[in-house]
C-alpha cells in the first residue's frame, strides 16, 4: 500500500519562530509536492520537487523553503513563521499524473 | 479568473438520489483530468480519472468535453458514505503534465 507520512498531524508555532515539516513517502516515486489548503482557496502549490537537490517554485512561495536530500524525504520550512501562514499543509508524491497525499499538519501560527 | 472552477454547494440530497458536479478549466493545453475525494479533515484522494470518451465506475460516471473545457462527475442512488468534497482536478499547470491543478472543490451531503 502506498504510503505518504508527515511528521504531525497538529503543530502550534509562535510568530517568528523556524518551522521545519517534514514529508517521507514509500514509493519511489521522483515527483513530491506541498500544497497549503485553506477554506475557499483549494490547495495551492507552494513548492515541488522532480528530484534529489532539485526543487521548484510553486504559486505561493514567498515565506517558504524546501529541501530534497534523499528521494523518500521533501522538507517545508517556513523560516519566520507568520500568522497567515496559519494553514493546512498537504504533501504528495506522484507519477505522472496520480498523486498521494499525506495526512496532512494543521500548523497554528500565534 | 481560477483555473480550474467549481460550485463550492453545498449539495444536500437524499440518498438514493442522482447528483451532477461541473467543473470548468481554462487551460486549454491540460491533457489530463481526474476528479478527487477528500472526506472531512482527510487528505484527497483520487476518485477517478476523466476520459474524452467518458468513464464509468459502478455509480460514478465521468465525462469531459475539450471544447467547451468543462468537466462533469454524475453519482447515481448516492449513498451516505458519499459524503464528502469533491475536487475537480486537471494537468498541465506550468506546461508540465505532472504538475496538478486543484478546484477549491463541491461539498456533497447525502441525507438518510
Amino acid at each position: 500500500d502506498v504510503k505518504v507520512t508527515q511528521s504531525s498531524r497538529y503543530l502550534v508555532k509562535r510568530t517568528g519562530e523556524k518551522v521545519f515539516l517534514e514529508c517521507v513517502q514509500d514509493m519511489d516515486h521522483e515527483n513530491m509536492f506541498w500544497y497549503r489548503q485553506d477554506p475557499g482557496l483549494g490547495l495551492r502549490l507552494i513548492y515541488f520537487s522532480y528530484d534529489v537537490k532539485m526543487k521548484e517554485k510553486g504559486d505561493i512561495p514567498e515565506g517558504y523553503s524546501v529541501s530534497r536530500e534523499k528521494k523518500e524525504r521533501f522538507s517545508l520550512i517556513l523560516e519566520s513563521a507568520s500568522t497567515n501562514q496559519t494553514s493546512m499543509y498537504l504533501c504528495a508524491g506522484g507519477g505522472t499524473y496520480e498523486q498521494y497525499f499525506g495526512p496532512g499538519t494543521r500548523l497554528t501560527v500565534t | 479568473r481560477k483555473e480550474v472552477e467549481q460550485d463550492p454547494g453545498p449539495f444536500n440530497v437524499p440518498e438514493g438520489a442522482t447528483v451532477a458536479f461541473n467543473c470548468t478549466y481554462s487551460n486549454s493545453a491540460s491533457q489530463s483530468f481526474f476528479w478527487y475525494r477528500q472526506d472531512c479533515r482527510k487528505e484527497p484522494k483520487l476518485l477517478m480519472s476523466v476520459y474524452s470518451s467518458g468513464n464509468e465506475d459502478g455509480r460514478f460516471t465521468a465525462q469531459l468535453n475539450r471544447a467547451s473545457q468543462y468537466i462533469s462527475l454524475l453519482i447515481r442512488d448516492s449513498k451516505l458514505s458519499d459524503s464528502a468534497t469533491y475536487l475537480c482536478v486537471v494537468s498541465g499547470r506550468g506546461g508540465s503534465a505532472r504538475q496538478l491543478t486543484f478546484g477549491s472543490g463541491t461539498q456533497l451531503t447525502v441525507l438518510p
